[in-house]
């Protein structure tokens, strides 16, 4: 069982909708990643989280220790946020490790 | 421009034929680290590097070997490569401080014929 999941694994929403993408993990983190790929490949980090909120344009990422869940909100979503959404956690017990959810493909139509 | 860099981006190569995929960052970060890539299995870390001379296991290592005799740089090395791991690979970098951002390389496109 992987210890990081994500919902939904697909989306696709009209342009300008809002979007959600969550991710679950069951064991104690240090930190919380957020990233994007591209189809072509690369990957881009979007968020680094350890609490509360963080906001980038029109990216939301929040994250709540507690309940060991984070989620991450496109605002007003465009054809150019269609991509991966990959959540990624780091382990409290293992500094050095990253364990990887399984990625959520978000298509955003005109 | 601060990224980090690999190389070759793209390989096909044969069964059993050693070959090293190079990574450099030109960010001074001690961490660095490999991933590889399957459809339906995500992204498994395979090796990481605190600093220079000190690395360790990620989830996936067999078949793999690393070395950081350089800050900057950390090869991944397969002595004997075999189809199953046609993959892509990917090579990050962040710092030790606090909550640092890791960066990502391009990417490698590996096929094991």
């Amino acid at each position: 069982k992987n210890e990081v999941e994500q919902s939904p694994q697909n989306l696709t929403a009209q342009e300008g909708e809002f979007i959600t993408i969550n991710c679950s993990y069951s064991v104690g983190i240090s930190a919380l990643h957020w990233l994007q790929q591209h189809p072509g490949g690369g990957i881009v980090s979007l968020f680094m989280l350890s609490s509360g909120k963080k906001k980038h344009g029109r990216l939301i990422a929040t994250i709540n220790i507690q309940e060991k869940h984070s989620s991450l909100h496109i605002t007003a979503s465009h054809p150019r946020d269609s991509a991966v959404y990959i959540c990624a956690v780091r382990p409290t017990d293992s500094w050095g490790k990253l364990q990887f959810g399984a990625g959520t493909q978000v298509v955003v139509t005109p | 421009e601060a990224q980090v860099t690999q190389n070759p981006r793209y390989l096909i190569t044969v069964t059993g034929k050693k070959l090293t995929v190079t990574c450099s960052q030109n960010m001074n970060h001690e961490y660095m680290s490999w991933y590889r890539q399957d459809p339906g299995l995500g992204l498994r870390q395979i090796y990481y590097s605190m600093n220079v001379e000190v690395t360790d296991k990620g989830d996936v290592p067999e078949g793999y070997k690393v070395s950081r005799k350089e800050k900057r740089n950390f090869p991944l090395i397969l002595e004997s490569p075999s189809p199953n791991q046609t993959s892509l690979y990917f090579c990050a970098s962040r710092g030790l401080a606090g909550l640092s951002e890791q960066f990502f390389g391009p990417g490698t496109r590996l096929t094991v014929l």
